[in-house]
């Protein structure tokens, strides 16, 4: 089972800040903070992944609490382009059995 | 593109039929991952490779189907006897492992989807 929640749906206005909660309250101090994105008919997405500090890149932003408990992505001015499915997901190791996927948020970017 | 590449994107086979499907990784990344995802959900983990070896499969993975990476490069999945229930999206993805634990992305390709009629 997905070690996380999301919720199921978000709006966002085009050009404006999207940003997309994620808990993960049994988050053990080994595990990273994985996002990617699925936009219909293609692959999942990397987007950015953080284990601590707050990450950003050229995509977006990641912003963990100091609990580690919960996160939220942030894409700073969200364009049409960045309607998808947006999976939070945490992850201890590289073994594939443990990179669980949820079903995610599906973010519907507004003109 | 350096990504990772699928073959083919679309396969519609009738049910009793063998298909198989390739994925071709990113050319340094010596993991390899095989998902599969139906309408609605996310990706469902079916097996992995560490170079040349098969190191994990899921439950999800029947004995008809079989996941070779000859030399650690590219990857093959094959279905045997397919099944109505096989109908799904298959996702090939590759990371570099460096040997530091949980901190290598996988990259995904754009899958192979599968219509069992």
């Amino acid at each position: 089972d997905a070690k996380t929640t999301q919720p199921t749906s978000m709006d966002c206005a085009e050009g404006r800040a999207a940003n997309l909660p994620c808990n993960h309250s049994t988050i053990s101090g080994n595990e990273y903070v994985y996002w990617y994105r699925q936009i219909h008919s293609q692959g999942p997405q990397y987007i950015i992944h953080g284990l601590k500090n707050n990450e950003t890149n050229e995509m977006a932003s990641l912003i963990i609490t100091e609990d580690r408990k919960s996160s939220t992505l942030i894409l700073p001015h969200a364009t049409l382009r960045d309607t998808a499915v947006y999976y939070c997901i945490v992850r201890v190791d590289n073994y594939g059995q443990n990179f669980v996927f949820g079903p995610g948020t599906r973010l519907s970017v507004l003109p | 593109d350096t990504g990772v590449s699928q073959d083919p994107r679309h396969k519609i086979t009738k049910r009793g039929q063998n298909v198989t499907f390739r994925c071709d990784p990113i050319s340094e990344h010596n993991r390899l991952y095989w998902y599969r995802q139906t309408l609605g959900q996310g990706p469902e983990f079916l097996t992995y490779f560490q170079n040349e070896a098969q190191l994990e499969k899921s439950r999800l993975l029947s004995d008809r189907f079989s996941a070779e990476r000859p030399k650690g490069s590219f990857s093959t999945l094959e279905i045997q006897r397919t099944e109505q229930g096989d109908s799904a999206m298959y996702l090939c993805a590759s990371s570099l492992d460096r040997g530091r634990s949980g901190s290598s992305p996988l990259h995904f390709g754009n899958g192979t989807r599968l219509t069992v009629t």
